[in-house]
């Protein structure tokens, strides 16, 4: 079966930097892509990886191995707006998306 | 950017009632929208894929008289929840590609959320 893994809370602090990782089997692969959702809200898109490497995007960077099915998101800088959730997708072969069940990231000051 | 609207953002109705939410594309056409449904600390269940002009395509274990899609044009597609039971309860969100992204694997935009309340 298809299956995307990612932790389901994390807890850091304003001014420094975390790590979210998102590990995946799909029937193929057509993308991966990092959303955050605020609570109560619809989630809105960060970013988008389909080959290997690093992403950077201002504070937020995004990682994929797609040998290793893995893929993390990096978060610097850290503000109290950045508590959210974060939800990994994957594209799978026939372009469907599978949804991770979301990373909880709380901020304490 | 591409921007989605979606209405109403909150509703309550009582059991037994239909209720009826809007999908809108503001600034793209969309042929297909996408329906999620979320219940509290769960990811998104796609729950129907909105075809314009077409059937929409349901997704294994959602019921297709329960939850009535309707995508009239190429910039509005309705989700109408047929004899609301209190387990219906649920965040309910609509989404779209902008095609003018590009291919089939460009980011999801998605409308801010319906948030129905069946008593």
């Amino acid at each position: 079966g298809q299956n995307i893994d990612q932790p389901t809370e994390m807890t850091a602090t304003e001014g420094a930097i975390v790590q979210i990782n998102c590990t995946y089997q799909t029937s193929g692969f057509n993308g991966l892509f990092w959303y955050q959702q605020h609570a109560g809200e619809a989630p809105t898109f960060l970013s988008y990886n389909v080959l290997d490497g690093l992403e950077e995007k201002g504070r937020f960077s995004s990682f994929l191995s797609r040998s290793k099915g893995y893929s993390y998101l990096l978060l610097k800088e850290l503000q109290m707006k950045d508590s959210a959730s974060y939800l990994c997708a994957v594209m799978d072969s026939n372009y469907q998306l599978i949804w991770g069940a979301g990373t909880k990231l709380i901020i304490k000051p | 950017g591409a921007v989605v609207s979606q209405h109403p953002s909150r509703v309550i109705c009582k059991s037994g009632t239909s209720v009826k939410i809007e999908c809108r594309s503001l600034d793209f056409q969309a042929t297909t929208m996408f329906w999620y449904r979320q219940f509290p600390k769960q990811s998104l269940m796609l729950m129907a894929t909105s075809n314009e002009g077409s059937k929409a395509t349901y997704e294994q274990g959602v019921e297709k008289d329960k939850f009535l899609i309707n995508h009239a044009s190429l910039t509005l597609s309705t989700l109408t929840v047929t004899s609301a039971h209190p387990e219906d309860s649920s965040f309910y969100i609509c989404s779209a590609r902008d095609p003018g992204q590009g291919e089939d694997n460009s980011p999801l935009h998605f409308g801010n959320g319906t948030r129905l309340t069946v008593t």
